[in-house]
This record gives structure tokens, sequence and C-alpha cells, in this order.
């Protein structure tokens, strides 16, 4: 089946700098990612995702890019800011079947320091 | 649009208590639904997911199971909580549409905590 890795675990950085958070995943069919940020006692939110025809997709100061031959995608935030510091999370999702389901890496602790 | 409730938001309950989730979507038909859980500072681990009334697929043994009475309410229950049954419960759902890509939302979460 599949499994996603995520990495760092953690990621400190100062206001205004940019943030690169990386998964690996192990089944080339798979043709979803999605991210997810999750503040500190909420559920987790959607904020971006790719589909596997796409390389890369923005939405203002985030970005998510796509390499499908070396099976990683990466999410790029600009220009940090302190309401940045979060958990995130990258997921993928297998195609093929109706499920739905999706495989979550362990997450990232962004620290946005100001 | 389409809205996701689960309740209660808190709850506290002894070790060998019963248990009992409830989540509700709206705005959708024939959503695919999801149980989560999250251990506290750690990642989403997968419980049960559902296709349909009365399917459920369990993803990893345990002494919680999960029930789908209804096309939009999803329910995790249990008959004696662990202390490791502890944690942050999220409910999730999406819908499967041909060609599509299921983006899958969160409902607000119940935080247990078994004593």
């Amino acid at each position: 089946g599949e499994n996603v890795e995520q990495h760092p675990s953690t990621l400190s950085v100062q206001e205004g700098d940019s943030a690169v958070i990386k998964c690996t995943y192990s089944d080339s069919a798979s043709n979803y990612f999605p991210w997810y940020k999750q503040e500190l006692g909420k559920r987790p939110q959607l904020i971006i995702d790719i589909r596997s025809n796409v390389g890369e997709k923005k939405d203002q100061r985030i970005a998510v890019t796509l390499n499908k031959t070396a099976k990683h995608f990466s999410l790029h935030i600009t220009e940090t800011q302190p309401e940045d510091s979060a958990v995130y999370f990258c997921a993928a999702r297998g195609p093929g079947s109706n499920t739905g389901k999706l495989i979550f890496g362990q997450g990232t602790t962004l620290q946005v320091k100001p | 649009s389409q809205t996701i409730h689960q309740w209660p938001a808190t709850l506290v309950q002894p070790v060998g208590s019963p248990l009992s989730l409830e989540c509700t979507v709206e705005g959708t038909s024939n959503p695919n639904l999801y149980w989560y859980r999250q251990a506290a500072g750690r990642g989403l681990q997968l419980l049960f997911y559902s296709v349909g009334i009365g399917q459920i697929s369990s993803e990893v043994p345990q002494n919680l199971s999960a029930s789908r009475p209804q096309d939009r309410q999803f329910i995790l229950s249990s008959k004696k909580l662990l202390l490791s049954d502890s944690g942050f419960y999220l409910c999730a759902w999406s819908v499967w549409q041909t060609l599509s890509y299921n983006e899958q939302f969160f409902g607000p979460g119940t935080r247990l905590t078994v004593l």
C-alpha cells in the first residue's frame, strides 16, 4: 500500500522567511496530493492540493510542487507570518478506488518567530 | 454548502465505560465518511471508513467499532474504554465522483480523555 514520509518534523523560521516542507510517496499510481494545516486544538483545514497532471499550483503565499518521477511533492510558504505557525500534514490518495482514503504524512510543526 | 457536525465537543470518561461519538453531514448525499484518531502531539490515524449505509471498513484492530445507520450519520462506539483510547477524534467526509479527486473535509472533533 501507499506510504507517505514527511520532513522535517519541526521547522523554525523568522517572520518573512520562506518555509519548505517535503513529502515522498511510494505508490507511483497515486494521483491526488492535498496539504492540511492544523492549528492547536483545531481541526485540520485543507489549504491547497495538486493533481498528478499538474506540476505546480499557487495560491497567494503558498505553493505546492509535484515531481512524479521522483515521487515527491513539497509545500512552499513565502513571506511567513506568525499566523502560519501550525502543524502541516501532507497526504496522498491512490487511484482506482471509490473509498477516497488518504494516506497522511507524520506532520511538520512550523514555528514562525516574530 | 456542506457542513459537518460532531458531538460532544469534549468528553471525560472513566476506564471501562462505554463510548458513543456522533458525526453528521449536511448538504450532500452519499458521502464517504471517515473516523480518525489523533493522540496528543501525533499524526492522523484512520480508524474506520464507510462508502455507504451499513458499510464499514476497519483500518486498525482495536476495541472501537463504527456504524452508519443513515446516509449522513456516522457513529463511533466502544463497550469498554481503555486509557489508550484518549485522543482527539475527527470525523471527515468526501464525495466520490467519477474522475474526481475527493477533497476530504474534517469535522470540529471530539476531545476524549479517559481517566
